[in-house]
């Protein structure tokens, strides 16, 4: 079983509607990145988090510490939004980070 | 430029054959990190540097070495290229302050064993 699992591996919306992805670790962190990526792009750093609820725009982090699980939402969602979207956790002061396989989105206009 | 640079963007080589994959990063990072990333792995950290000199392994070392004179510059080295190595390297770093712990990623180095 890998540290984190992510899910739904692929997910495909319409213009519009609202989106989560789930990510579930099995260690102890501390903190959880939401990356983004884009079809042969590079990563982009969405989120850092180590409690609560974070907002950047229309992308919504909440953590849950206690159930180890964490979601990333995103409203309004938009076929720019189309990218992997990728789930990491911290355990040690350095940075290293353990990655979730991605959760693959499309956006249909 | 400011950021971090990764060079080259794309390689094409041939087993057998040594290949440097060069990082490069303007903030004066501390710790700097070499993941390859694969269908069906996801990201996998290879080594990652504290600060100059200091180097420690990661999940999937074997057949990389690196190195690391110079604070900005972190090369990878595929001694002897194996199709195995065949893969998306993408370099990353870091500032010291413990409450800085985002990532920077480079753009990616695609490099492809015949």
């Amino acid at each position: 079983k890998n540290e984190v699992e992510q899910s739904p591996q692929n997910l495909t919306a319409q213009e519009g509607e609202f989106i989560t992805i789930n990510c579930s670790y099995s260690v102890g962190i501390s903190a959880l990145h939401w990356l983004q990526q884009h079809p042969g792009g590079g990563i982009v750093s969405l989120f850092m988090l180590s409690s609560g609820k974070k907002k950047h725009g229309r992308l919504i982090a909440t953590i849950n510490i206690q159930e180890k699980h964490s979601s990333l939402h995103i409203t309004a969602s938009h076929p720019r939004d189309s990218a992997v979207y990728i789930c990491a956790v911290s355990g040690t002061s350095y940075g290293k980070l353990t990655f979730g396989q991605g959760t693959i989105l499309t956006v249909h206009p | 430029d400011a950021g971090i640079t990764q060079s080259p963007r794309y390689k094409i080589t041939e087993t057998g054959r040594q290949v440097t994959l060069m990082c490069h990063q303007t903030w004066s990072h501390s710790y700097m990190f070499w993941y390859r990333q694969d269908l069906g792995h996801g990201l996998r950290l290879i080594y990652y540097s504290a600060a100059a000199d200091i180097t420690d392994k990661g999940e999937v070392p074997d057949g990389y070495v690196v190195s690391r004179s110079k604070t900005e510059n972190f090369p990878l080295t595929l001694e002897s290229a194996t199709r195995s190595q065949t893969s998306v390297y993408f370099c990353a770093s870091r500032t010291a302050y413990s409450g800085a712990n985002v990532l920077t990623f480079g753009a990616g180095s695609r490099l492809t064993v015949l």
